[in-house]
């Protein structure tokens, strides 16, 4: 069936530093994508969403990039610091899907 | 405070009981949503009830059922609990049947550890 996946499970960056968190797809017909922060203990938050109309949004220091044509979304956060450090997860429409998250590491 | 409300927070159990958890939605929000995350795993979508109706269904087992109540609580009461059941069991909600802008609002979840 249909999902989506992360490439990494695991990224450590230095404080400061800028943090790339990567998602492939596999449904095409897929046109409406969400990034969601999950730190410990409590449920996904809503960072940013993007419509696949668009090949970029940002936000506060997140930018999402979408590249339809090889189905690869990305989560860029500028400046990590350490209450970054959680798990994001990219999800598509549905009921959502998600990925099975990646989770990001901020060293001080 | 996300405005969906789980309870309980913390629950153990031992294998074969049920146990039944609860979600309160955003006040206005009239779809609910449960999903199951465990250990090192991604959110796995177990069923949607909007305005007290099923309205899609995920990767749900049997021994599993969920209701949405009139005033738009809902349940999910799992049965015959095996080891493999223990996970984070989360609620969310939004306002009509669809997605909506900005995704779901989810709960803080249930931690389920079935002994």
């Amino acid at each position: 069936g249909e999902s989506v996946g992360l490439h990494l499970p695991t990224l450590s960056v230095q404080e400061g530093d800028n943090s790339i968190i990567n998602c492939a797809y596999s449904n095409s017909a897929s046109d409406y994508f969400i990034w969601y922060k999950q730190e410990s203990g409590k449920g996904p938050q809503f960072i940013i969403d993007i419509r696949s109309n668009m090949d970029k949004r940002q936000g506060q220091r997140v930018t999402v990039l979408l590249n339809k044509t090889v189905k690869h979304l990305s989560l860029q956060i500028a400046a990590t610091q350490p209450g970054d450090s959680a798990v994001y997860f990219c999800a598509e429409i549905g009921p959502l899907v998600f990925g099975k998250g990646t989770r990001l590491s901020v060293i001080a | 405070d996300s405005g969906v409300t789980q309870t309980p927070k913390h629950l153990i159990t031992a294998t074969g009981q049920r146990v039944t958890l609860r979600c309160s939605p955003r006040s206005g929000d009239l779809s609910v949503y449960w999903y199951q995350q465990s250990l090192d795993q991604g959110l796995q979508f177990l069923i949607q009830y909007y305005n007290g109706e099923e309205r899609a269904k995920g990767n749900i087992l049997e021994r599993f059922s969920a209701q949405q109540f009139p005033d738009l609580h809902s349940e999910l009461n799992l049965s015959s609990l095996e080891l493999g059941d223990s996970a984070l069991y989360f609620c969310a909600s939004s306002a009509g049947p669809g997605l909506g802008t900005r995704g779901y609002t989810f709960g803080s979840g249930t931690r389920l550890t079935v002994v």
